[in-house]
């Protein structure tokens, strides 16, 4: 089954703002990831936290996790027009052998 | 490579034909994966391999699909009898074996079965 059900499915804001995505989880994991996918081709890793982080930042993202809700969040701040995308979160999960994506969230940043 | 590269780009076949696409991983990274996306749809695991081991076949949709990895390096997906609803985009990935630093995927190849 899919883990990380990406909440909101479509954002849409205007350059400049601050976008926020939050995903959510259901078993006991060593990380979570996010990538970027442009134009439904492949995906670019943007950024890991491992369960033993609760925040990291990494230029204009900041990623959250709360193993306790198992959910997940990705700020991106002082949005581009570039940033339009299609992000996904990633589970690496305890005894599995690869990640297990969700859906993705669409955002579309407005010039 | 700099890159994980995937052939072809883009692929049209008729219902019932065989295909095989090809995924070169980065050099060094011992883990491979494939992964497919149909339209609008998150990514679907098909199959994964690790260095020698056997490979993780689990998410395979059917017995019509195999992979193999030769050498540990170049990996091919092959589709045979193709039907419409395998129609997607069929995604390769690499990583080193701890998967520490997240994946690096190629840019896919779009299937259409016609």
């Amino acid at each position: 089954s899919q883990q990380g059900e990406e909440d909101p499915q479509a954002l849409s804001i205007q350059e400049g703002e601050n976008a926020t995505m939050n995903c959510s989880y259901k078993t006991s994991i060593n990380n979570l990831q996010w990538y970027r996918q442009n134009s439904g081709r492949g995906l670019v890793h943007l950024i890991l936290i491992r369960s033993n982080e609760r925040e990291k930042h990494s230029g204009r993202l900041r990623v959250t996790l709360d193993t306790s809700k198992k959910s997940s969040s990705l700020l991106i701040t002082a949005s581009r027009a570039a940033d339009t995308a299609s992000y996904f979160c990633a589970t690496d999960e305890d005894g599995n052998n690869r990640l297990a994506f969700g859906k993705g969230n669409q955002v579309v940043v407005i010039p | 490579g700099a890159g994980v590269s995937q052939s072809p780009s883009n692929k049209v076949t008729e219902k019932g034909k065989d295909v095989e696409l090809r995924c070169d991983p980065i050099s060094g990274h011992t883990a491979l994966y494939w992964y497919r996306q149909s339209l609008g749809q998150g990514l679907e695991f098909l199959i994964y391999f690790q260095g020698n081991s056997a490979p993780d076949k689990s998410g395979l949709p059917s017995d019509r699909f195999s992979a193999e990895r030769t050498g540990g390096s170049v990996s091919t997906l092959t589709i045979q009898r193709t039907q419409q609803e395998d129609s997607a985009v069929y995604l390769c990935a690499s990583s080193k074996a701890d998967r520490a630093h997240g994946y690096t995927f190629g840019s896919g190849t779009r299937l259409t079965v016609v």
